[in-house]
């Protein structure tokens, strides 16, 4: 079976542009995570999806950040004017239920850079 | 809040064992346990719920202290293959998001 598919798997661009992160969660998964990992703060959740609904955005750290999930089978995190400090690398996860006594199914990642 | 892992980091022998601990503040329901290679993602080991349990896989097992509110990680024999960074993940409820600590660097030597 297909694990947890991001793309890209890089992405280098300069301050002030529009940078938007996919993901497509493992089928039949009703949660879907966004983490942000860096060598500082480690690995924090940004956000996670119930059913396709935001459930929690409290880790967003600006309005700069926004994610929906259209459908099942997709997601997308955007930034909006990016900026240095967003340089980091963004997982994708999902789960069959909720992530707490569940495992969570983690993508291969971006690696962002904002220059 | 953030667990807290002890060691930051630990260097092995192939064939010596390790310990690593994941430390919370707060009441917990569930702790997971996650290894990170490299340039890879997280990868699931094992997740422990509330009641004290322990578990394990091969050389690999991991005990639960609700009292405490801590968990431990044990590598026994340890092979080159165990080489990477141990994430802890904790959660104070069945509905409640994971928070990671902010994991431990395991390296195997021959």
């Amino acid at each position: 079976d297909a694990g947890v598919i991001q793309s890209p798997r890089h992405e280098v661009t300069e301050m002030g542009q529009e940078v938007t992160l996919r993901c497509k969660p493992i089928s039949g998964h009703d949660y879907l995570f966004w983490y942000r990992q860096t060598m500082m703060r480690g690995l924090e959740l940004l956000i996670y999806f119930n059913n396709n609904v935001p459930i929690d955005d409290s880790g967003m750290p600006e309005d700069r950040f926004s994610a929906k999930m259209p459908n099942a089978s997709f997601s997308t995190l955007k930034i909006q004017p990016s900026e240095p400090r967003d340089s980091a690398v963004y997982f994708c996860a999902s789960s069959t239920r909720t992530g707490s006594n569940q495992p969570q199914h983690f993508g291969d990642g971006t690696r962002l850079s904002i220059l | 809040q953030q667990p807290v892992q002890s060691p930051q980091a630990v260097i092995l022998r192939e064939g010596e064992d390790a310990v690593i601990n994941c430390s919370s503040s707060k009441a917990l329901y569930s702790v997971h346990w996650y290894r990170q290679k490299h340039g890879e993602a997280p990868v699931f080991l094992m997740i422990l719920l509330k009641g004290g349990e322990q578990k394990g896989h091969d050389k690999i097992s991991a005990s639960f202290n609700e009292k405490k509110q801590q968990s431990s990680l044990y590598l026994t024999a340890s092979q080159l293959s165990y080489s990477g960074t141990y994430f802890c993940g904790t959660a104070s409820g069945s509905n409640y998001k994971l928070t990671f600590g902010k994991g431990t660097l395991l390296t195997v030597n021959p």
